[in-house]
């Protein structure tokens, strides 16, 4: 049974640029959170899907994006890179029936120079 | 809005000695839930268990043992006869009933080395 992957592993990417984070999550999950984890700090929720609709954010600028395909897989999107953005963001899943448990994934590393 | 602190950022012991780690919370709601995460140097948050606000029975399982006590808005978590493997990054966390979603807030973890 996969648990939650995620894709790239790592990436490094300029200021102003563009990144695009994959989440599959984990056999027979519905519902995809993303958080974001700076260096020596604990994760901090960015949004949640299901459905394939923004059920949930947090106190993210607009420049944090989402989308949910049929497939319950997920993209986290982040415009205009800023040098704050570099962190681990992490993918969890969950059933919505079940949301409360919640499984992350191993992350993505992304550093913005 | 709420708010999950472990005042302790870094805990040092040697190896079967006990630690215990503190993790207090706040919040309006009068249903939410806590939870412990283990994340190792790998990256993955590992989830270790999730207790519902009116539930305040101890838990046991194994060497972990955790105290919720809603007097004092605490959630500690306690590794009796510490191991090597235990070294590792410890996240409390809280969630709040919510139809539109359930977001967790996490503490600042704390770093837990274990020295043989």
């Amino acid at each position: 049974d996969a648990g939650v992957t995620q894709s790239p592993t790592h990436l490094i990417k300029t200021r102003g640029q563009q990144v695009t984070l994959r989440c599959s999550p984990k056999s027979g999950h519905d519902t995809v959170s993303w958080y974001q984890q700076a260096l020596g700090q604990g994760p901090q929720f960015i949004f949640q899907y299901y459905e394939e609709e923004e059920r949930q954010r947090g106190n993210f600028p607009d420049r944090f994006s989402g989308h949910q395909f049929p497939n319950y897989s997920s993209e986290l999107n982040v415009n205009a890179l800023l040098l704050g953005d570099s962190a681990l963001y992490l993918c969890a899943s969950s059933l919505k029936q079940a949301i409360y448990e919640q499984y992350f994934g191993p992350g993505t590393r992304l550093t913005v120079t | 809005a709420q708010k999950v602190t472990q005042a302790q950022t870094e805990i040092s012991v040697v190896e079967k000695e006990d630690v215990t780690l503190d993790c207090v919370y706040e919040t309006r709601d009068t249903t939410y839930y806590l939870f412990w995460y283990k994340q190792p140097p790998s990256g993955e948050l590992v989830f270790l268990i999730r207790r519902n606000s009116f539930d305040e029975q101890n838990e046991i399982s194994g060497r972990y043992s955790w105290n919720f006590q809603k007097s004092t808005s605490s959630f500690n978590f306690t590794i009796t006869a510490s191991q090597v493997v235990d070294s590792a990054v410890y996240f409390c966390a809280l969630s709040e009933f919510n139809n539109a979603g359930n977001m967790l807030t996490f503490g600042g973890g704390t770093r837990l080395m274990v020295k043989p």
